[in-house]
């Protein structure tokens, strides 16, 4: 059964330092998302992207966020200086076109920042 | 703006029927939907119900909604030490984004 699938499973990183979370979407899948959830409180949307732009995004997703999809598998999120409060763990999730679509969802990555 | 409630703990017994409230706000809600989040592991798609349908029975779950009172729940049946984990309701806009409960920890008492 097709998954959606994300690297690294926990990333440590310092603040101020840049991260890129990945994600490797359902591959006919044509609207990406990601999600957040800080420990104890309520996942977040983030962003949702589709036709290689930014359909829609949160007040959460400001100029340090930016996402991108490279080379037309990968979906990535990248937070260029981290600061403590975006330790959390961060969803992607795909679904395909049609008028019933569920997302799908990936493990998740667990972002520390330290 | 939106907003979905759920109630934090649910503590039942194994065998017996556990039953998860969930109210939401927006009522162009097309979708409500039931995820499970397995510690430390992602979130699982297990059930939805359409705004025009007030029941579906999917084995042992069984979701109930209110579209007057936007009112939603998740019965599961015979409940099991495996069915451990927090539940999520989520509403889904018109947009497509997903607007979240907090979540409700199902505690298993043998």
């Amino acid at each position: 059964e097709p998954e959606v699938t994300q690297t690294p499973s926990h990333q440590v990183t310092q603040m101020g330092q840049e991260v890129i979370l990945r994600c490797v979407p359902i591959s006919n899948h044509l609207y990406f998302y990601w999600y957040r959830q800080i420990l104890g409180q309520k996942v977040e949307f983030l962003v949702s992207f589709y036709n290689n732009e930014i359909s829609e995004k949160s007040e959460i997703f400001d100029d340090q966020f930016s996402v991108e999809r490279p080379d037309g598998s990968n979906f990535t999120l990248k937070i260029r200086s981290t600061k403590l409060e975006d330790s959390a763990m961060y969803f992607c999730a795909s679904r395909g076109a049609g008028a019933y679509n569920e997302q799908f969802f990936g493990p998740g990555t667990r972002l520390t920042v330290l | 703006g939106e907003d979905v409630e759920q109630s934090l703990f649910l503590s039942v017994r194994e065998g017996d029927s556990s039953v998860i409230n969930c109210t939401y706000t927006d009522s162009s809600s097309t979708y409500l939907y039931w995820y499970k989040q397995e510690p430390g592991a992602g979130l699982q798609l297990l059930t939805y119900i359409f705004s025009n349908m007030d029941m579906k029975q999917d084995q042992r779950l069984t979701v109930l909604l209110n579209k007057k009172d936007k009112h939603l729940s998740l019965r599961i049946a015979d409940t099991q030490t495996g069915d451990s984990a927090i539940y999520f309701c989520a509403a889904r806009r018109e947009n497509y984004q997903l607007i979240w409960g907090a979540g409700t920890k199902l505690i298993i008492k043998p």
